[in-house]
């Protein structure tokens, strides 16, 4: 069965103050490892995927990495805008998408 | 990326009612939607798939029965929630298969509260 557990539950930053999301994972046979964002009481909105270990993606001040056990997401001197809570999915062999609980971030003026 | 419009975006029903969800599909035609639950603070997890032309397959511990999927058209999915009760208040979201690459694009969700 796969498994996808985000660290951590919930992150305050100071704008301006980077840091990183964790996503670690198991899954039988990766197609992709997917990351969202979702605002309160809204669906998710894509990032990034990533296909295989030692692949990087870059939006704006994100940054997802990718190795065979875990995914990070790198948020570089983030503003207040970049509040919002980041699910991490992976798509295996059964097709199916699996999420984590997310992280909730909230960064603070 | 694909483009799914989700309707409404809130709703609150009293106990006992029924309430559709509906869900388009405004870029491309999909034989297949996909429909979450999200409880605050949990995953998505998946309910069903909806499949244009034929039955809706439910995921284990789903009560079909309750959660009436259809599949109307090639570009409409629709979600009834019957009998709501309280325990069911929860954000509903759908999806469509991805397009190109693996990724799926979802709707913008709506927010059921039963009272």
């Amino acid at each position: 069965e796969d498994q996808v557990t985000q660290s951590p539950e919930a992150l305050r930053l100071q704008e301006g103050e980077s840091s990183s999301l964790n996503c670690s994972y198991t899954v039988s046979g990766l197609r992709g490892l997917f990351w969202y964002r979702q605002d309160p009481g809204k669906g998710p909105e894509f990032l990034f995927t990533l296909y295989s270990a030692g692949e990087e993606k870059e939006k704006e001040r994100l940054k997802a990495t990718l190795t065979k056990k875990e995914s990070f997401l790198h948020i570089t001197a983030p503003k207040p805008e970049d509040s919002a809570t980041y699910l991490c999915a992976v798509s295996g062999s059964a097709r199916q998408l699996t999420f984590g609980s997310g992280t909730q971030l909230t960064v603070l003026p | 990326g694909a483009v799914v419009s989700q309707h409404p975006s809130r709703v609150i029903c009293k106990s006992g009612t029924s309430v559709k969800i509906e869900c388009r599909s405004l870029d491309f035609q999909a034989t297949t939607m996909f429909w979450y639950r999200q409880f605050p603070k949990q995953s998505l997890m998946l309910m069903a798939t909806s499949n244009e032309g034929s039955k809706a397959t439910y995921e284990q511990g789903v009560e079909k029965d309750k959660f009436l999927i259809n599949h109307a058209s090639l570009t409409l999915s629709t979600l009834t929630v019957t009998s709501a009760h309280p325990e069911d208040s929860s954000l509903y979201i759908c999806s469509k298969p991805p397009l190109g690459g693996l990724e799926a694009f979802f709707g913008q969700g709506t927010r059921l509260t039963v009272v």
